[in-house]
Parts: structure tokens; C-alpha cells; sequence
């Protein structure tokens, strides 16, 4: 069975610094692995996803993800962090019941100027 | 614009009645879902469909039911079975099951 968790319920950085939110998956065969991003009231966005080519993922907004499948890892990062990117996170797999998506708890992201 | 729809954005009831929730997608998906989000739960799967006139319940559906009569529409009533049904709905579509999914803006349902 797939599964999905991100270690952190919520991560808070300065304005300029480094962002990294982890997400460690569970899956029986190759997944698709996604990351997502919601900001208050919003649908969720796609950032970045991860779909057996390029194991260094590049998605919008400066993010980035790195397939690791030696530690069933795909943590997301991003150089410097903008007030803008205060948000929801969530990581999610793919290979539920007839291949649906398989959602992590969500990281919430905070911004201090 | 192709995208999702959902309506409306926000949706107040009284206990003991049904409400239905409106989702609409112009991306030609064959593929819809709808999802329940609580603070700090993720998003769960409340019902899917994969195809006209057929879908399937996911990890939450008492208390929910869902109609698929046209391509582009996945309607979701909320019914007073529901024991809690104040939260966040998401609808999303995808052009298969198991790939990228877009998500439409969400409705807000308060139980008063």
C-alpha cells in the first residue's frame, strides 16, 4: 500500500533563508509523487511533480524536489524564501484504490520578515 | 479559460437539511473527485469517478452522495446522515486516474 508523511506540521523561516519541508513515502512499486501548494481559502496549485524521469524535480516559484529512492525521500526546497510563499504544503503520491492520489497531513509554511 | 469551477464559495445550513455542492470542469477530464479538508487532516477522498454514469466511494463517503450524468459536471450533496459535515470541500479533475490533478477553488460549508 502507498502511504505519504511529512515530518513537519509546520516550519517557520526568515525572509532570504533556505526553505526545506520533508515528505518520506511508502509505495510497493515506482510512484508519480507530487508536491502541492494552498494558500488560505484557495484550491491547491501544483508545484512540482515527479513522474520517473529526472530524479532533481524543478517546479514554479523557485522550488525544487529531489527523488531519493534509497530513502523513499522527496523533500522540497527553495534558496530563499519570499513573504509570498507563506502557505500550505502538501506532499502526495500517487497508487491509491485505482490509482488515485494519496495525500500528506500538509506543512504549514511561515515567513518572518 | 478552461479550469474548475465550484459554487458556491461559501454555503451555510441548517442541521437536519441536504445541501448539494456544485463542481463544473471545462478541461475535458474524464476523471473527477471530490475531498473533505479538516485543519491538520490532509485531504480525504470522499467519492471519484472515472467515467460517465459511474463512480466510487472513497475513505469517507457516509453521509455523502454524488451524481455523474455529464461529462463536465460531479455534483456532491451532503446529507443530514452526515454527523459533521463543517469543512473545507475541494473538487479536482484529472485526464486520467492516477496522474496530476487540478483542483477547483473550494466551497466552505458551515453547519449552524
Amino acid at each position: 500500500a502507498q502511504s505519504v508523511t511529512q515530518l513537519d506540521s509546520h516550519v517557520s523561516v526568515s525572509e532570504g533563508t533556505p526553505v526545506l519541508l520533508r515528505c518520506n513515502y511508502s509505495s510497493s512499486y515506482s510512484p508519480s509523487l507530487f508536491w502541492y501548494v494552498q494558500h488560505p481559502n484557495k484550491g491547491l496549485q501544483l508545484l512540482l511533480k515527479y513522474t520517473s524521469a529526472a530524479t532533481l524535480v524543478k517546479g514554479i516559484n523557485g522550488f525544487e524536489a529531489e527523488f531519493k529512492k534509497s530513502e523513499t525521500s522527496f523533500h522540497l526546497t527553495k534558496p530563499s524564501a519570499h513573504m509570498s510563499d507563506a502557505a500550505e504544503y502538501f506532499c502526495v503520491v500517487s497508487g491509491g484504490s485505482q490509482g488515485n492520489l494519496i495525500f500528506g497531513k500538509g506543512t504549514k509554511l511561515s515567513v518572518k520578515p | 479559460d478552461g479550469g474548475i469551477t465550484q459554487s458556491p464559495k461559501y454555503l451555510f445550513r441548517k442541521e437536519g437539511q441536504n445541501v448539494t455542492l456544485s463542481c463544473e470542469q471545462n478541461l475535458n477530464h474524464d476523471a473527477m473527485y471530490w475531498y473533505r479538508q479538516d485543519p491538520g487532516q490532509g485531504l480525504r477522498l470522499i467519492y471519484y469517478s472515472q467515467i460517465v454514469n459511474d463512480f466510487q466511494k472513497g475513505d469517507i463517503a457516509e453521509g455523502y452522495s454524488v451524481s455523474r450524468e455529464k461529462k463536465e459536471s460531479f455534483p456532491l450533496t451532503v446529507t443530514s446522515a452526515q454527523k459533521n459535515p463543517t469543512a473545507f470541500y475541494l473538487c479536482a479533475s484529472s485526464i486520467r486516474g492516477d496522474g496530476e490533478q487540478f483542483f477547483g477553488p473550494g466551497t466552505r460549508l458551515t453547519v449552524l
